[in-house]
């Protein structure tokens, strides 16, 4: 069964540090792995995706994540935030037969000024 | 411009009124899911639809139909709506042909059932 776990509810971050959403995993076999951002009254977003390849995947916006496969993690970040950046984010992840997506609960990132 | 149109975007009805929530899309996709969106918990996916025809149950069925008559169409129906199905609901598509592809989101559609 695949799960994925956003251990934290809110990260804070003020604009010009880097920033760092956390997401853990676990699948059968080889992880698909995404996330997406949602703003305000708006749908989804995709932000970057790892299917295999470079443990490092860039994405939009300036985001980036790390994909590493002993600690089952695909951690989000961003060398330098922007008040902009402020937004709900989703990792999500997919067992290779899977049709089915699992996504974490959120985690509220807030850069203040 | 691939789009993902749902309807309507807000709705506020009575428990046990039967309500359509309307999802389409304009790629011709065969793969089609709807998912609800609760605080604390995520994104859960009720329904997806591998093609015309065929569907199947996601992580949170119950309480929901859904039908898919057309490739284009994919409306979610509530029967009896309750409260607990108060929620914000997404209808999605891959953002590619391929279904393992990441998903392209519609804008959403807040429901309160009273």
């Amino acid at each position: 069964a695949q799960s994925v776990a956003q251990p934290e509810d809110q990260v804070n971050v003020a604009e010009g540090n880097p920033l760092t959403v956390k997401c853990t995993y676990s699948v059968s076999g080889n992880p698909y792995l995404f996330w997406y951002v949602q703003y305000p009254n708006r749908g989804l977003q995709f932000l970057l995706k790892y299917i295999t390849g470079d443990n490092l995947v860039k994405g939009s916006y300036g985001f980036e994540a790390e994909f590493n496969k002993s600690q089952t993690s695909f951690h989000l970040k961003k060398p330098s935030a922007l008040v902009s950046d402020s937004a709900l984010y989703f990792c999500a992840v997919r067992e290779g037969g899977s049709y089915i997506p699992t996504f974490g609960r959120g985690t509220s990132l807030i850069v203040h000024p | 411009e691939a789009q993902v149109t749902q309807n309507p975007r807000y709705l506020i009805t009575v428990t046990g009124k039967k309500l359509t929530v309307t999802c389409s899309q304009n790629m011709n996709h065969e793969y089609m899911s709807w998912y609800r969106q609760d605080p604390g918990l995520g994104l859960r996916q009720i329904y997806y639809s591998m093609n015309v025809e065929v569907t199947d149950k996601g992580d949170v069925p119950e309480g929901y139909k859904v039908s898919r008559k057309e490739k284009r169409n994919f409306p979610l129906i509530l029967e009896s709506p309750s409260p607990n199905q108060t929620s914000l609901y997404f209808c999605a598509r891959p953002q590619l042909a391929d279904v393992r592809e990441t998903q392209y989101f519609g804008p959403g559609t807040r429901l309160l059932v009273l």
